[in-house]
């Protein structure tokens, strides 16, 4: 059974740091390429960053960029995506999600975690 | 970055009627396109992709079109478990883009 499990949310202050991790199992992860996207309660949904099967790629939205790091463990099986100065506005259910088979680049979104509940407040 | 623009906000349909939900992208996306089903309190489903692709499992009363700019999503017939939210995205450059949703509810 194909299953993506995220996990890592939490409460955080303003401007501090988490890390969440994704765990794929039943899914060839490492010829999967992996990304992140966010849903602020009420609201719609907001990729945030991408990653080649390799790890090699990464790519990110621009409200991201040079705050969070996205990165992969072949090996584990698991996907990581490092936030630090996090924000106020941030607060948000944070899935990992997995590209359709034979999409390299972009793609659809075929299998998504059950999100895991980031917090971020005083 | 791509803009996704969907229209309306909120679509108020009768079951059993036909829905038309659009998707405009500020520029070309040629047909990189897809389609998610949310429903309250569960994760996004994929419906369409390549812009007309079914995802596995889809009921055949939806159906996507379009290419370049302009997209639509039709549900004829609307079952009662077809009042969600539906997203559509484009994935023809990053960073990939999702539309700001078409709420469809029960007239």
């Amino acid at each position: 059974q194909l299953q993506l499990v995220e996990s890592g949310g939490g409460v955080v202050q303003p401007g501090r740091s988490l890390r969440l991790s994704c765990v794929a199992s039943g899914i060839t992860f490492r010829s999967s390429v992996m990304n992140w996207v966010r849903q602020a309660p009420g609201k719609g949904l907001e990729w945030v960053a991408g990653i080649s099967v390799d790890g090699g790629n990464k790519y990110y939205a621009d409200s991201v960029r040079g705050r969070f790091t996205i990165s992969r463990d072949n090996s584990k099986d698991t996907l990581y995506l490092e936030m630090n100065s996090l924000r106020v506005e941030e607060t948000a259910v944070y899935y990992c999600a997995r590209n359709g088979p034979g999409y390299s680049y972009g793609g659809p979104f075929d299998y998504w975690g059950q999100g895991t509940l980031v917090t971020v407040s005083s | 970055e791509i803009v996704m623009t969907q229209s309306p906000a909120t679509l108020s349909v009768s079951p059993g009627e036909r829905a038309t939900l659009s998707c405009r992208a500020s520029q070309n996306v040629n047909t990189n396109v897809a389609w998610y089903q949310q429903k309250p309190g569960q994760v996004p489903r994929l419906l369409i992709y390549g812009a007309s692709t079914w995802a596995t499992g889809i009921p055949a009363r939806f159906r996507g079109s379009g290419s370049g700019t302009e997209f639509t999503l039709t549900i004829s017939s609307l079952q009662s478990e077809d009042f969600a939210i539906y997203y559509c995205q484009q994935y023809s450059k990053w960073p990939l883009t999702f539309g700001g949703g078409t709420k469809m509810e029960i007239k």
